[in-house]
């Protein structure tokens, strides 16, 4: 069965100091796999997606299928970036079914 | 574009009755999906509807049911609700982003449901 593990469920750091949000899944087949975030009293919305290869308001993400992880880089912290970040894996190619991790909570200090 | 609307935002209820839930997807996008959050479980997917039809189906009790119109607008039913069906119910819906082509999943702002 599919799973996504993150081990973290907070993760506070300083303006300006870099940030890494584990993700590791296992999953028996090909992986899409996706980034969600949701800010204080918003939606919650899509990041990134490991397909773009994208990068989002400084944020990146590389698919490691040899650890089976997906985890989310900045180099530099912004208070902005305090939110809830979601880890996602895909179950079909419409990308519709998501089977989410539990979540971590970045807090980001002045 | 309007985003994805649940109605309704609230609702108290007590255990023993039943609940509806409505999600309207983006003008466009054919495929509903449902999902629970709860702070113990976090986000787990209910079931997605596609073109009237239920397409994939999570690990849910037959308490638990959904279906799709054919102006792709969805409900999802909840029967002889228990004190833990009190989550927050998000609606999504899928379809192509006309600036990427890619598929983008959108979420609704979600129904809060109390079971009291």
């Amino acid at each position: 069965a599919q799973r996504v593990t993150q081990p973290e469920k907070l993760l506070s750091v300083f303006k300006g100091a870099p940030v890494e949000l584990k993700c590791n899944y296992s999953y028996s087949g090909s992986p899409e796999l996706f980034w969600y975030v949701q800010y204080s009293r918003q939606r919650l919305q899509l990041l990134l997606r490991h397909i773009s290869r994208e990068s989002i308001k400084g944020f990146t993400a590389d698919l490691n299928k040899g650890e089976t992880s997906f985890h989310l880089k900045k180099p530099f912290a912004q208070e902005e970036d305090s939110a809830m970040y979601y880890c996602a894996l895909s179950l079909n190619s419409g990308y519709s079914t998501l089977t989410f991790g539990k979540g971590t909570m970045l807090l980001v200090s002045p | 574009k309007a985003g994805v609307t649940q109605t309704p935002r609230y609702l108290i209820k007590t255990r023993g009755q039943q609940v509806t839930l409505s999600c309207s997807p983006i003008s466009g996008h054919r495929s509903v999906s449902w999902y629970q959050q709860t702070p113990g479980q976090g986000l787990q997917f209910l079931f997605e509807y596609f073109s009237e039809t239920q397409r994939n189906k999570g690990n849910f009790p037959g308490r638990f049911s959904g279906r799709q119109f054919s102006n792709s607008r969805s409900e999802m039913n909840v029967s002889t609700l228990e004190l833990g069906d009190s989550a927050l119910y998000l609606c999504a819906s899928s379809g192509r982003d006309s600036g990427t082509g890619a598929n983008v999943l959108t979420f609704g702002a979600g129904s809060r449901l109390t079971v009291l």
